[in-house]
């Protein structure tokens, strides 16, 4: 199958600043998915982006769906502790409806 | 809403036996469940896409006679790992996505632990 990079792989970040992180691929993707998975849990969904361009929040996350279609970002402001954990995006191409993970980047607050 | 469970969370088994786990969408109807399996510190790979009442499309490299899925109704997908193996020990999560969605809303995951 298909994989996504992601980077950075992990960030230390002290409480309260902004985070940043992207997923790139080599193919097009119809939709991005970014998912938070704590360890031994599933992911939980974060943020849905259906077409190039798109910017999307949910709280103190935002998400963008780049315009060439084969990127995506996710910023976290004002971090917290919670935030704690592993980011994944996930990419549906343009055949099937499966959806292909990203590497995963870890992000530890340090409070 | 959009809740998934698995079970067991957790199972142990000797090598070669058959160990099957359950997923199911507790509070929607699942036309499509995927399966994943994650090595610790990895991302998420997925294993094949299951769509309600029609065999599972694998992904290359993964044995379809190891690995049976079974998805005979739209709250209740099963992932069989037949002749276990050592290899084989590692956390396996299914999601699933309701008709005309793309959303995909994941299980707790199952640790498999062969030994």
């Amino acid at each position: 199958g298909q994989q996504l990079n992601q980077s950075p792989q992990s960030m230390f970040i002290q409480e309260g600043e902004d985070v940043s992180m992207n997923c790139t691929s080599s193919s097009i993707f119809n939709t991005w998915l970014w998912y938070k998975q704590d360890p031994g849990e599933g992911p939980v969904l974060l943020i849905a982006l259906y077409k190039a361009g798109e910017l999307t929040s949910n709280g103190r996350l935002t998400a963008q769906f780049g315009i060439t279609r084969k990127d995506s970002f996710l910023n976290i402001s004002a971090s917290i502790p919670s935030d704690v954990g592993i980011y994944f995006c996930a990419g549906q191409p343009n055949t099937g409806n499966q959806f292909y993970f990203g590497t995963g980047t870890s992000l530890t607050v340090i409070p | 809403g959009a809740v998934v469970s698995q079970h067991p969370s957790r199972v142990i088994c000797k090598s070669g036996t058959s160990v099957k786990i359950e997923c199911r969408s507790l509070d929607f109807q699942a036309t499509t469940m995927f399966w994943y399996r994650q090595f610790p510190k990895q991302s998420l790979m997925l294993m094949a896409t299951s769509n309600e009442g029609s065999k599972a499309t694998y992904e290359q490299g993964v044995e379809k006679d190891k690995f049976l899925i079974n998805h005979a109704s739209l709250t209740l997908s099963t992932l069989t790992v037949t002749s276990a193996h050592p290899e084989d020990s590692s956390f396996y999560i299914c999601s699933a996505s309701r008709r005309g969605f793309y959303e995909q809303y994941f299980g707790p995951g199952t640790r498999l632990t062969v030994t």
